[in-house]
């Protein structure tokens, strides 16, 4: 079965850095891959998707994230941080079944 | 356009009690998914639903849960016998069409079991 990795726990960056969260999965073939933002008392909002194609995908709120087949990776990234921006982020893999697997998050400070 | 609604919010449950937790679909989905959220932890898997068929349960307890999706009316997830380890944040999302389509959440029912 596929499984997700994420290996920061609490992040902290400055508003107005940059800002990369890292995602690891493992799954066989190419995986269908997620990710999923979450505000406090809030449920999750899809931020961007991975399913084919070019491998560097846009999403919301001015994020990105790069699927890396070699490195079996599908990092977050925003160049530029902004307090609202602080919450929890989640990384999720599909597999072409009904499970799809949520990494155990990434929370995100931001100190102005 | 609504999105998913769950209900309640906050559910407090004393231990041996039932508990049972709402999902309404957005509209125009059919597919269900529960998952379990634990302070810092992921969320898990629990049941995938759609219209009156459950369709994968591999990650709810065999015992004391249960879940429907009836071809009327909201998902329910019920749990009986309520123990402390219960407690956690539930959450619901649907989707159009299932199979690792992105998923729409609600904001969770918080049980608490004392």
């Amino acid at each position: 079965a596929q499984s997700v990795t994420q290996p920061d726990i609490h992040i902290t960056v400055s508003e107005g850095a940059s800002l990369e969260l890292r995602c690891n999965y493992s799954y066989g073939a190419t995986p269908y891959l997620f990710w999923y933002v979450q505000s406090p008392g809030q449920g999750l909002q899809l931020l961007l998707k991975y399913f084919s194609g070019d491998t560097l995908v846009q999403g919301i709120k001015g994020f990105e994230a790069e699927f890396k087949r070699s490195q079996s990776s599908f990092n977050l990234r925003k160049p530029s941080v902004h307090w609202s921006d602080a919450a929890e982020y989640f990384c999720a893999v599909g597999a072409g079944n009904n499970d799809m697997r949520f990494g155990a998050g990434t929370r995100l400070t931001v100190k102005p | 356009n609504a999105g998913v609604m769950q209900n309640p919010r906050h559910l407090v449950r004393r231990r041996g009690q039932e508990a049972r937790l709402r999902c309404s679909p957005m509209k125009g989905h059919s597919h269900v998914y529960w998952y379990r959220q634990l302070p810092e932890e992921g969320l898990k898997f629990m049941v995938y639903l759609q219209k009156e068929n459950i369709i994968d349960e591999s990650g709810m307890p065999k015992e004391r849960f249960s879940a429907e999706f009836p071809k009327e009316g909201p998902s329910i997830l019920r749990i009986q016998q309520v123990v402390r380890g219960d407690s956690a944040a539930y959450f619901c999302a649907s989707s159009p069409t299932g199979a690792n389509s992105p998923l729409h959440f609600g904001n969770g029912t918080r049980l608490t079991v004392t």
